[in-house]
């Protein structure tokens, strides 16, 4: 089966402008993770959905940062405006009922 | 908040048995303990998991004391593609269905020829 899907895999920004990532997961994984690991540490959950709706933000800094998940599928990340400290990797996730939690391979943020 | 402790690094011979070890001392009843592999400039990767049984796949082994307040993975013939920093993850939530993942900063395995 096709793994989760992100895109774009680099970016490259300056501080204070905006940036979206995307996320495809799994076909018929119910629940999506957006992640985010600086350099040295390891993932911090940012934003659980289950199914389109939220199960937890909690961690998500949400004066800066959005997600949704339109139609319980694909998922968007957005950071506006962007600010030096969040240069990082953003891992997608999703999982099916009574299984692992699989893994996007990322994208790596960098603000300038 | 993660409820595990991990060495930050350890290194194994080719062709030799990794064992790598993680302390969950706080384990609650219902939660299982997983591991993951992250590979340079990769996601992470799922390994195997348990609650309270030994468990054996594919890849690795997994043994839990009986009190459950620590594990080992091992990876019985290690490899160089075997590489990678190990995170050992208690799981949280309703059972293992919608728990969520969080990572400490994991063991950086070193597989040398």
């Amino acid at each position: 089966e096709a793994g989760v899907a992100q895109s774009p895999r680099y970016k490259i920004i300056e501080k204070r402008q905006s940036v979206a990532f995307w996320c495809n997961p799994i076909s018929g994984h119910a629940t999506l993770y957006w992640y985010q690991q600086i350099l040295g540490q390891g993932p911090k959950l940012l934003i659980q959905f289950q199914n389109n709706g939220v199960v937890d933000d909690s961690q998500l800094p949400k004066d800066r940062f959005s997600a949704e998940r339109l139609k319980g599928v694909d998922s968007t990340l957005k950071i506006q405006p962007a600010k030096l400290e969040d240069s990082a990797v953003y891992l997608c996730a999703s999982s099916l009922e009574g299984r692992g939690v699989d893994f996007g391979n990322g994208t790596r943020l960098t603000v300038t | 908040d993660a409820k595990t402790t991990q060495p930050p690094s350890m290194d194994c011979a080719e062709g030799r048995a990794a064992n790598l070890p993680c302390n969950h001392s706080t384990i609650s009843g219902n939660e299982y303990v997983y591991w993951y592999r992250q590979i340079h400039s990769q996601g992470p990767q799922y390994i195997i998991h348990g609650l309270k049984n030994n468990e054996t796949n594919e890849m690795a082994s997994l043994i839990i004391t009986e009190d459950r307040k620590s594990s080992t993975l091992i990876l019985p013939h290690a490899t160089l593609r075997d590489t990678a920093v190990y995170y050992c993850i208690v799981r949280v939530g309703r059972g293992s269905t919608l728990g969520r993942l969080y990572f400490g900063r994991g063991t950086q395995l070193t597989v040398w020829p």
